[in-house]
């Protein structure tokens, strides 16, 4: 079965730009939940989309949105970029999105803000 | 909030000498647990997790973590380090009694070179 894919892999912006993530659950995964990981905030959680629906919502500003489609695939989405939002993203996916279920994590999008 | 805290962020251990990585959480009622592992340029990847069965569980790789609740502690062992063991680990909280859904709290992550 094939793992979480993310695309792109790497990525430059400037400042000011948006830009669009977009991830790809293992297939039967209805859950979807992106990370931020930074050198100095470390891994912090973001937003889960479970059936379409934003289900959980971590403390980033309205520039940082999201969104599911009926195939369960996400992309989430960066407005007016800031230096600090370079960073690597992470998708994770899990079937149902019950607590204790494990989350597998794709290899995440690197983006450089300039 | 949920919080967790992994004590150091650097760790150095011979290879073949044990691994312990220490991880404390913040929650009157105790959370699910979890050991994440990330190998560079790699996502994250599950050793092991605790949802209140046994207190000690047992993982990929040689890996086990022990769950205390007097100490509020989750601390991942393991008793021989091997050389492909170099990663940075993460421990991780899910809140139990907060509704549905997947929302992980990280750890600051301990990062592990083996020197052989």
């Amino acid at each position: 079965k094939a793992g979480v894919t993310q695309t792109p892999r790497y990525l430059i912006k400037t400042r000011g730009q948006q830009v669009t993530l977009s991830c790809s659950p293992i297939s039967g995964h209805r859950s979807v939940s992106w990370y931020q990981q930074t050198p100095g905030q470390g891994l912090q959680f973001l937003f889960e989309y479970f059936s379409e629906t934003q289900r959980n919502k971590g403390n980033f500003p309205g520039r940082f949105s999201g969104r599911q489609f009926s195939n369960s695939r996400s992309e989430m989405n960066v407005s007016t970029l800031e230096l600090g939002d370079s960073a690597l993203y992470l998708c994770a996916s899990s079937l149902g999105g019950d607590r204790i279920e494990t989350q597998y994590f794709g290899p995440g999008t690197r983006l450089l803000v300039l | 909030a949920q919080s967790v805290t992994q004590l150091g962020s650097h760790v150095s251990v011979s290879e073949g000498a044990l691994v312990l990585l220490r991880c404390n959480y913040s929650s009157s009622v105790p959370p699910y647990l979890f050991w994440y592992v990330q190998y560079p340029n790699q996502g994250l990847q599950l050793l092991l997790k605790y949802t209140s069965a046994a207190t000690l569980v047992k993982g990929i790789n040689g890996f086990e973590a022990e769950f205390k609740k007097s100490e509020t502690s989750f601390h991942l062992t393991k008793p021989s380090a091997h050389m492909s063991d170099a990663a940075e680990y993460f421990c991780a909280v899910s809140d139990r009694i907060k509704a549905a859904g997947n929302k992980l709290t990280f750890g600051g992550g301990t990062r592990v070179l083996v020197k052989p």
